[in-house]
């Protein structure tokens, strides 16, 4: 049974507007959640993240928010670019007592920034 | 020059054969993984190994071995390769001693493997 689930396979978004990417979790042992960007041909590459202490993180254009109680968290772009287009994954990690688990994926969302 | 290295890039292979793929990382990281991506299924762990020997079994290890044959370096085998193992390949690393223990990993670009 999948953990970690983007249950949207693709978003098309008008440049500009905001983009978001929705990503909910079964696991209540999840304490870290990340999200990752990739590009045809190229590996993931690591975009943001967000501890679960905290329910929102901002870096530049791109905004997590996380609800625990809902096990839901969220990537807000703003404004949306056409160099977003990509897929983005969203990835959970459990802790075990102060060690780290293993990255958990869910299985991509296709954003497509149209100009 | 990439941090993370990957070679083939691209493989075709037939179904039985025996093959290798290799990863490199200039990084300095301890940790290492290998995933694998397919349609629809997102990326899902095959190994990772936390030093040179230490190795653990991910989500789906059954028909793949691999070797850490140094701290940069960390190959994934099919020793004998069937058709549902075509799929993307990616490998990982992480390093222990960043600050927390949230780990951030850099993934290579990829081995895109084709077996007939």
């Amino acid at each position: 049974d999948q953990q970690v689930k983007q249950n949207s396979p693709s978003l098309s978004v008008q440049e500009g507007r905001i983009s978001i990417l929705n990503c909910d979790y079964t696991n209540s042992m999840f304490d870290y959640f990340l999200w990752y960007k990739k590009y045809p041909a190229e590996g993931p590459t690591f975009l943001i993240s967000i501890s679960s202490i905290k329910d929102k993180n901002e870096d530049g254009r791109f905004t997590v928010f996380l609800n625990k109680s809902a096990k839901h968290l969220s990537l807000h772009i703003v404004p949306s670019q056409p160099g977003d287009s990509a897929v983005y994954f969203c990835a959970a990690i459990e802790n075990y007592g102060g060690s780290q688990g293993n990255l958990i994926f869910g299985k991509g969302t296709k954003l497509s920034v149209k100009p | 020059d990439a941090d993370v290295t990957q070679t083939p890039r691209n493989r075709i292979t037939k179904t039985g054969k025996r093959i290798m793929l290799e990863c490199s990382q200039t990084k300095g990281h301890d940790r290492m993984y290998w995933y694998r991506q397919d349609p629809g299924l997102g990326l899902r762990l095959i190994y990772y190994s936390f030093d040179v020997k230490d190795i653990n079994k991910g989500e789906i290890s059954d028909g793949y071995s691999v070797s850490r044959q140094a701290q940069a370096k960390f190959s994934l085998s099919l020793e004998s390769a069937i058709p549902n193992q075509t799929a993307l390949y990616f490998c990982a690393t992480s390093d222990s001693n960043q600050r927390g223990y949230q780990e951030t990993q850099y993934f290579g670009p990829g081995t895109r493997l084709l077996v007939l």
